[in-house]
């Protein structure tokens, strides 16, 4: 079935150095992805999002590139702080925004050491 | 920005009990809403969706007689766990769609701990 898979489960990352998080998707009929932060115990939260007819989105200290050729994503975290240790989740959709279901990925736990 | 309140955060109950979960979008409309699971240092995976005033749509593998979904209003949905077992522990938590900028919107959680 389709699916949405992490190169890599973990991520150690100096403080201040940028992380990069992958993503690999199959479906390629997917038009809207979304990367989300997720504390122990609490619910996904809203990083970033992009929609397949871009390669690329900046937000505030955070980037997602999207490769459609491979079927790749990935979080750009620049100059990242402690408050970035979380798991990261990229999820992806099928449609209109909000109208489809969304598939999630498996996750990527990032630490950041002092 | 829109905010979805689940409740309890936590709940422990006995083997065979049932226990609801509520989900609900506080400031806006929900006439979609969802319900995953959460296993420990796992991902989330879509049990169902549930949409207001219809039956909701369950995934594949997902027992619709255990996991009972009433989305009976726009800001309310219900997930009952019915017969609960020790396996069913886990963590639920519930999205809405929203649109706009973040157009899905999560609970925080609910931890289900069955003894």
């Amino acid at each position: 079935g389709e699916s949405v898979g992490l190169h890599l489960p973990t991520l150690s990352v100096q403080e201040g150095d940028n992380s990069i998080i992958n993503c690999a998707y199959s479906n390629s009929a997917s038009d809207y992805f979304i990367w989300y932060k997720q504390e122990s115990g609490k619910g996904p939260q809203f990083i970033i999002d992009i929609r397949s007819n871009m390669d690329k989105r900046q937000g505030q200290r955070v980037t997602v590139l999207l490769n459609k050729t491979v079927k790749h994503l990935s979080l750009q975290i620049a100059a990242t702080q402690p408050g970035d240790s979380a798991v990261y989740f990229c999820a992806e959709g099928t449609g209109l925004q909000g109208a489809q279901k969304l598939v999630f990925g498996q996750g990527t736990r990032l630490t950041i050491n002092p | 920005g829109a905010v979805v309140s689940q409740h309890p955060s936590r709940v422990i109950c006995k083997s065979g009990t049932s226990v609801k979960i509520e989900c609900r979008s506080l400031d806006f409309q929900a006439t979609t809403m969802f319900w995953y699971r959460q296993f420990p240092k796992q991902s989330l995976m879509l049990m169902a969706t549930s949409n207001e005033g219809s039956k909701a749509t369950y995934e594949q593998g997902v027992e619709k007689d255990k996991f009972l979904i009433n989305h009976a209003s726009l800001t309310l949905s219900t997930l009952t766990v019915t017969s609960a077992h020790p396996e069913d522990s886990s963590f639920y938590i519930c999205s809405a769609v929203t649109g706009g900028q973040y157009g899905y919107t999560f609970g925080s959680g609910t931890r289900l701990t069955v003894v």
